[in-house]
């Protein structure tokens, strides 16, 4: 059964702080690892990593994965309180052909 | 671009009814959509992959005859919750897959309160 867990559960940092979640996933039949970022309605798309050890980055925010390791992290630096929301990882099977595989999510806070 | 939409956003409805969601790729076309629930402080969970002009694919423990699910065109997959029952009270959330990008991009969700 393919699994992904994301650590920690739930993280309370002041803005400015830097943070760092993590994805560790055992998806058989392994394509790419996807991190949502979800606030009050649906997720919405953050990164799609297929290659490990190549860093994606959109402003503050950055992504690499370890296919050896089958660990991905997402950094977020010089948060600020729109940062708060639940992070979402997700392993993906068939190239957008299957259905996802997510995680529990990690809840970011970021006090003022 | 990868713009997905649901609708209604809430919807209210008696023990016994039927509720029909719809969701719509309004820039491209996705051949494959997919139909997630979640319950609250929970994470995703999928319930069925739907394809254009064929029968759904659905999960371990999702009842078909419950949750119907058409995809008649390139644009539109619906899911209807028939006979909903307070238990199927949660948040429905859609997904188109983008082909070119390879990855699914998702609807604004619609929450389903049964009373």
């Amino acid at each position: 059964e393919d699994k992904v867990v994301q650590s920690p559960l739930s993280l309370v940092v002041h803005e400015g702080d830097t943070v760092t979640l993590n994805c560790s996933y055992e998806v058989t039949n392994f394509r790419s690892l996807l991190w949502y970022k979800q606030e009050k309605k649906a997720p919405t798309f953050l990164f799609m990593l297929t290659s490990s050890g190549i860093e994606k980055k959109s402003g503050r925010l950055s992504s690499i994965l370890d296919k050896k390791e089958l660990f991905s992290i997402l950094n977020i630096t010089a948060t600020q309180t729109g940062d708060s929301a639940v992070y979402l990882c997700a392993g993906d099977t068939g190239g957008g052909a299957d259905g996802l595989t997510f995680g529990k999510g990690t809840h970011l806070i970021i006090q003022p | 671009g990868a713009v997905v939409s649901q609708h209604p956003s809430w919807v209210i409805c008696k023990s016994g009814t039927s509720v029909k969601i719809e969701c719509r790729s309004l820039d491209f076309q996705a051949t494959t959509m997919f139909w997630y629930r979640q319950f609250p402080k929970q994470s995703l969970m999928l319930m069925a992959t739907s394809n254009e002009g064929s029968k759904a694919t659905y999960e371990q423990g999702v009842e078909k005859d419950k949750f119907l699910i058409n995809h008649a065109s390139l644009t539109l997959s619906t899911l209807t919750v028939t006979s909903a029952h307070p238990e199927d009270s949660s948040f429905y959330i859609c997904s188109a897959s983008f082909p070119a990008k390879g990855a699914q991009y998702f609807g604004p969700g619609t929450r389903l309160l049964v009373l």
